[in-house]
This record gives structure tokens, sequence and C-alpha cells, in this order.
């Protein structure tokens, strides 16, 4: 069964500040990894899709690097602003169990990191 | 271009009642899951419906069921509610039903089961 565990649980920077939100899966054989950003009681934007055939992937000032193998991914925020405060996600499709192969796109979360970026 | 969209956006039941939450796609999306999100929580998968069938299912109990219309809305109907299903329902929709379409979520129904 596939797990995903976020590192740290919560994270509290000055605005400025580069920072790294970890995550890791327990199950190499995924089809992609992707990270979402959820403000307050709201839904989830997504980020960052990385195939698994990929190592990163860039947008502004986010960076997300995928290691397959040793099931982690990192996302770095470089120069933090305290509108990047929200929680971070992180979700990962793959073969599901007598699916043929196929994942129906089931995103698997962590639990988040909690972000805050203080003036 | 409308987004993922749900209604309503807050419900409060009590234990045992019944509840329907609605979700309509983004425009040209033909598939739709459905996730429960736990205070403090990442989102855990219900199921996915596409061509009006329920195509894959999580852990959860037959109590939670739903529905795909012919426009590719989707409802979900929680009978029975007990505390626990206490949650943001979150849809998301999709071109399609597997891995290499990208999934757009709405802003989620806050459910409170008192």
């Amino acid at each position: 069964k596939q797990e995903v565990t976020q590192i740290p649980a919560a994270l509290s920077v000055p605005e400025g500040e580069n920072l790294v939100l970890n995550c890791s899966f327990t199950d190499s054989a995924i089809y992609n990894l992707q990270w979402f950003r959820q403000d307050p009681g709201k839904g989830l934007t997504s980020l960052l899709l990385i195939q698994s055939s990929q190592r990163e992937q860039t947008s502004g000032r986010l960076n997300a690097s995928l290691d397959k193998s040793s099931g982690r991914s990192t996302l770095y925020i470089a120069a933090s602003q305290p509108g990047d405060s929200a929680t971070y996600l992180c979700a990962v499709t793959a073969p599901q169990p007598n699916a043929g192969g196929t994942s129906y796109g089931k995103l698997t979360f962590g639990q988040g990191t909690i972000l805050t970026v203080h003036p | 271009d409308a987004g993922v969209t749900q209604s309503p956006t807050h419900l409060i039941k009590t234990r045992g009642q019944q509840v329907t939450l609605r979700c309509s796609p983004k425009s040209g999306h033909d598939t739709v899951s459905w996730y429960q999100q736990a205070l403090g929580q990442g989102p855990q998968f219900i199921f996915q419906y596409y061509e009006e069938e329920e195509r894959q299912r999580g852990n959860f109990p037959d109590r939670f069921s739903g529905h795909q219309f012919p426009n590719y809305s989707s409802e979900l109907n929680v009978n029975a509610l007990l505390l626990g299903d206490s949650a943001l329902y979150l849809c998301a929709s999709s071109l399609g039903p597997g891995e290499e379409y990208t999934q757009y979520f709405g802003p989620g129904t806050r459910l409170t089961v008192l």
C-alpha cells in the first residue's frame, strides 16, 4: 500500500528565506508526483507536476525534484514571501491493484506541511 | 471559463442524517473524483466517476455513494452520518480517467456532523 509522508509538519520562516519541503513515498512504482498549495478552508491549487521519467520541474520561485528510486521529492521555494503562507501537499499517482496498470488518476496525498512566512 | 464548482459551501447535519453534495466539473472535463479531507490531514480518495460509472473506489464504506449525470456533473451521497464524517469534501475533474490527465480541484464543501 502506497504511503506518503511529509516533513516537517509545520515550518515558520522570516520573509526572504529559501526553504525546502520534503515528501517521501513508500512504493517507487509511481506515474507522477504533484505538489499542491491549499489556503485555509479552500480547495487545492496544483503547483508542479513531475512525471516519473523527470528529475525536476520549475515554475517561478518554485523548484521540485524527484528521486523515484529513493522515494523522495523536495519542493524548494526561493526568496519566500508572506503570500507563500499556506499548506503544501504532495501527492502521487501509481498503478492500482487489479486495474491492468492504470491509476484511475487516484492521488495519494501526504498530510501536508503548514508554511508560515512572517514579515 | 468556470472552474470546478461545488455546492453547498457549508453544511451542518446531525448524526444519522443523509447528505448530498454536488459538483460541476470544469468545462470539457468528463471525469470526476471525490476526496475527503479531515482537519489537519491530506485528502483521501473516495471514488472516481467516468462515463456515468464508478470506476475506482477508495477505502470507504458503502454509506458513501455517488452518481454522475450525462452532463458529467456528479453527486456524493453519505447515509447514516457519523461524527467522523465531518470533513472538507473536495471534488476534482479531469479530461479523462487516467494518470496522464491533470486534476483540477473545486473549493470544497465543509460538512459538520453534530
